[in-house]
C-alpha cells in the first residue's frame, strides 16, 4: 500500500510562506500526488496535483524530487482563512484506471495566526 | 469545475432510525463514487466504492447490510445507514471523479459532507 507521512501540525502567521512536506516512499510509477485541504465539517476541495518536478497554480505549488519519494506543497503568503488541514495523496497501487482508491494520512493541521 | 452535491447536510434521528444520504454530480456524469466516514480528528475512511448499475464494492470491516449503497444513475448514488445506533453517528462523505477532467489523474470531487448524530 502507498501510504504518505506528513507533519501533524504545523503553526504560521498571516503572509508568511508555508511549505509542508509529505514522504510517500512506497509510490508507484504512474501514481500522481495529489494534495486536498479540510476545513471542519466540509468535504476535502482539491489543491494541487503532479506527477514530477513543478507544477503551480492560482492557489499553490508542489515541488516533487526525481525519485518522486516525497513531495512539498508550498503556498505563497497565508492568512486566516487557510488554517485547515492538509492532505496529501498518492493512488493505491493496486487499483488499475478510474477505481484508483485513494488512501488518506492523518493530514497536516495547519494553524495560521494573525 | 465538477460539483458533487450531497442532502441533507445533517441529521438528528433517534437509534433504530435508517437514514438515507444523497450524492449527486451536478454537472457531470460519474460511473464511480466513493463513500467515506471520517470521525472527530480523524482521517477519511473509505467505506465503499460505488458503481453505477452493479453492486458496490465494500472495504474490509465495513458491513454492507448495514451501509446499503444504490447506484441507479450515473449522477446520483444513495448511502442508507439501516437500523442506526449511536456508534454510527460519524461525519459521512461522499466523492466522484470526472472522467473529462483535463487533469491526467482525474482528482475526486467531494460533496460537503453530512453530520448524522444518532440519539
Amino acid at each position: 500500500l502507498a501510504k504518505t507521512t506528513q507533519p501533524i501540525s504545523m503553526d504560521s502567521y498571516e503572509g508568511q510562506e508555508v511549505n509542508i512536506t509529505c514522504s510517500h516512499n512506497n509510490i508507484a510509477t504512474n501514481d500522481y500526488i495529489t494534495w486536498y485541504q479540510q476545513f471542519p465539517s466540509q468535504g476535502p476541495r482539491f489543491i494541487i496535483q503532479g506527477y514530477k518536478t513543478k507544477v503551480t497554480n492560482e492557489v499553490a505549488s508542489l515541488f516533487i524530487p526525481a525519485d518522486r519519494k516525497s513531495s512539498t506543497l508550498s503556498l505563497p503568503r497565508v492568512s486566516l482563512s487557510d488554517t485547515a488541514v492538509y492532505y496529501c495523496l498518492v493512488g493505491d497501487p493496486r487499483q488499475a484506471g478510474n477505481n484508483r482508491k485513494l488512501i488518506w494520512g492523518l493530514g497536516t493541521s495547519l494553524a495560521v495566526n494573525p | 469545475g465538477a460539483v458533487v452535491s450531497q442532502h441533507p447536510s445533517w441529521v438528528i434521528c433517534k437509534s433504530g432510525t435508517s437514514v438515507k444520504i444523497e450524492c449527486r454530480s451536478l454537472d457531470f456524469q460519474a460511473t464511480t463514487m466513493f463513500w467515506y466516514r471520517q470521525f472527530p480528528k480523524q482521517s477519511l475512511m473509505l467505506m465503499a466504492t460505488s458503481n453505477e448499475g452493479s453492486k458496490a464494492t465494500y472495504e474490509q470491516g465495513v458491513e454492507k447490510d448495514k451501509f446499503l449503497i444504490n447506484h441507479a444513475s450515473l449522477t446520483l448514488s444513495t448511502l442508507t445507514v439501516t437500523s442506526a445506533h449511536p456508534e454510527d453517528s460519524s461525519f459521512y462523505i461522499c466523492s466522484a471523479r470526472d472522467p473529462l477532467d483535463r487533469l491526467s489523474n482525474q482528482p475526486q470531487h467531494f460533496g460537503d459532507g453530512t453530520r448524522l448524530s444518532i440519539l
